[in-house]
């Protein structure tokens, strides 16, 4: 079936490295979502892709969306400890089906 | 509203006893999702309606589980005769279309 596969699973960076993760689908999506999640809260949405090849940036953020559609990126410049949570992709296949990432859990060490 | 808002926050069940989750979307949001989150695993799909038209149900994992929201707001989540890997954190979103979902806090059920 469709399935969104998120690497890596956990991410330990030292604060002000730089973190990346990335998503992949076997099938074209119609768009991508990324959503974060702090420890004991629930995800909380942080943008969506739709475009073909599309970029978009919020401050030390980086979204990338493939341009085939398969596949999506989240880039974090010089990490914070306010970065730390699991950090989900979330593919739509029909607008309607959503197929969430299994996370990459962010550790950073101040 | 403010928010998606879930309740009860916590529920505690005998296995084999029915239960009912509810969730108020936020006003106006057309669609509404259901997801299922394990611990540490990212949230699975359970259902997903369009105002009170719920357009797949694919991800309900057994006719145990059964979804239901008849005036296209509040929407309720049963599980009837529940088991314990009914356990998790079940999550309410709702959203309008291309603009993402917003995530309610859930609902940790616990089947004993």
């Amino acid at each position: 079936g469709q399935q969104v596969m998120q690497i890596p699973q956990y991410q330990h960076v030292q604060e002000g490295e730089d973190f990346t993760t990335y998503c992949n689908s076997s099938t074209t999506l119609s768009n991508i979502q990324w959503y974060k999640q702090r420890p004991g809260g629930h995800p909380v949405f942080l943008i969506q892709l739709v475009k073909s090849g599309e970029v978009k940036k919020q401050k030390r953020l980086t979204f990338q969306f493939g341009e085939a559609k398969k596949n999506s990126s989240l880039h974090i410049t010089a990490t914070q400890t306010t970065d730390v949570g699991t950090y989900f992709c979330a593919g739509a296949y029909n607008n309607n089906d959503m197929r969430f990432g299994a996370g990459t859990r962010l550790t950073v060490k101040p | 509203g403010a928010g998606v808002s879930q309740s009860p926050r916590y529920k505690v069940a005998k296995r084999g006893q029915d239960v009912a989750l509810r969730c108020d979307p936020i006003s106006g949001h057309v669609s509404l999702f259901w997801y299922q989150q394990a611990l540490g695993q990212g949230p699975e799909f359970l259902t997903y309606f369009q105002n009170e038209a719920q357009l797949d149900k694919s991800g309900l994992p057994s006719d145990r589980f059964f979804a239901e929201r008849p005036e296209g707001s509040v929407s309720t989540l049963k599980i009837q005769r529940t088991q314990q890997e009914d356990s998790a954190v079940y999550l309410c979103a709702s959203g309008r279309p291309l603009k993402g979902q917003f995530f309610g806090p859930g609902t940790r059920l616990t089947v004993l």
